[in-house]
């Protein structure tokens, strides 16, 4: 089993949709959780960290669910610059960062 | 301007031909890192390293070497090439304490 689970996609939505990505972990000791948006072909970057109690930051809401070990983000009113790969990253405490594979969120006009 | 730069970009090169990859930034990060992306399977981590002369393997390290003499660099050496390492690597780095990374723009290896 991966350590860090996600649907892969793609996930093919109008704009101004609004679309949720889901994503499990199996480390129950991890401390830390992130959303990471990766272009194609491009870096992955840091879009918004997960906090316990859920984060929202402008049409971006982060929800973690520690005894599910399941991290969500939800995107609303989407933009066709929000195409691109979101990667779920969870860190176990100590240790480093482990990335899921990646869902790739396509939004079209 | 912050950054992670990698070297070189692009580069096709042949079964058992020696090659580096370079990675250095200019943020005075502790922490660097190499990962290779390869697709349905993200991000994995070749080596790690927490500081100068510190180094670590991560869950992929075979076939790769790492060094760190400086702080700012952190090269990737693969001394003999296979065709299972074409891939797309990423470096990495971070400030000791913090939890984001910043990432290179990559370098997409092909090995014939």
């Amino acid at each position: 089993r991966k350590e860090v689970e996600q649907d892969p996609g793609p996930f093919n939505v109008p704009e101004g949709a609004t679309v949720a990505f889901n994503c499990t972990y199996s480390n129950s000791a991890s401390q830390s959780f992130f959303w990471y948006r990766q272009d194609c072909r491009k870096e992955p970057k840091l879009l918004m960290s997960v906090y316990s109690s859920g984060n929202e930051d402008g049409r971006f809401t982060a929800q973690l669910n520690r005894a599910s070990q399941y991290i969500s983000l939800l995107i609303r009113d989407s933009k066709l610059s929000d195409s691109a790969t979101y990667l779920c990253v969870v860190k176990p405490f100590q240790d480093d960062m482990r990335f899921g594979a990646g869902t790739r969120l396509t939004v079209k006009p | 301007e912050a950054q992670v730069t990698q070297n070189p970009r692009y580069l096709i090169t042949v079964t058992g031909k020696k090659l580096t990859v370079t990675c250095s930034q200019n943020m005075n990060h502790e922490y660097m890192s190499w990962y290779r992306q390869d697709p349905g399977l993200g991000l994995r981590q070749i080596y790690y390293s927490m500081n100068v002369e510190v180094t670590d393997k991560g869950d992929v390290p075979e076939g790769y070497k790492v060094s760190r003499k400086e702080k700012r660099n952190f090269p990737l050496i693969l001394e003999s090439p296979s065709p299972n390492q074409t891939s797309l690597y990423f470096c990495a780095s971070s400030s000791a304490g913090r939890d984001e990374q910043y990432f290179g723009p990559g370098t997409r290896l092909t090995v014939t």
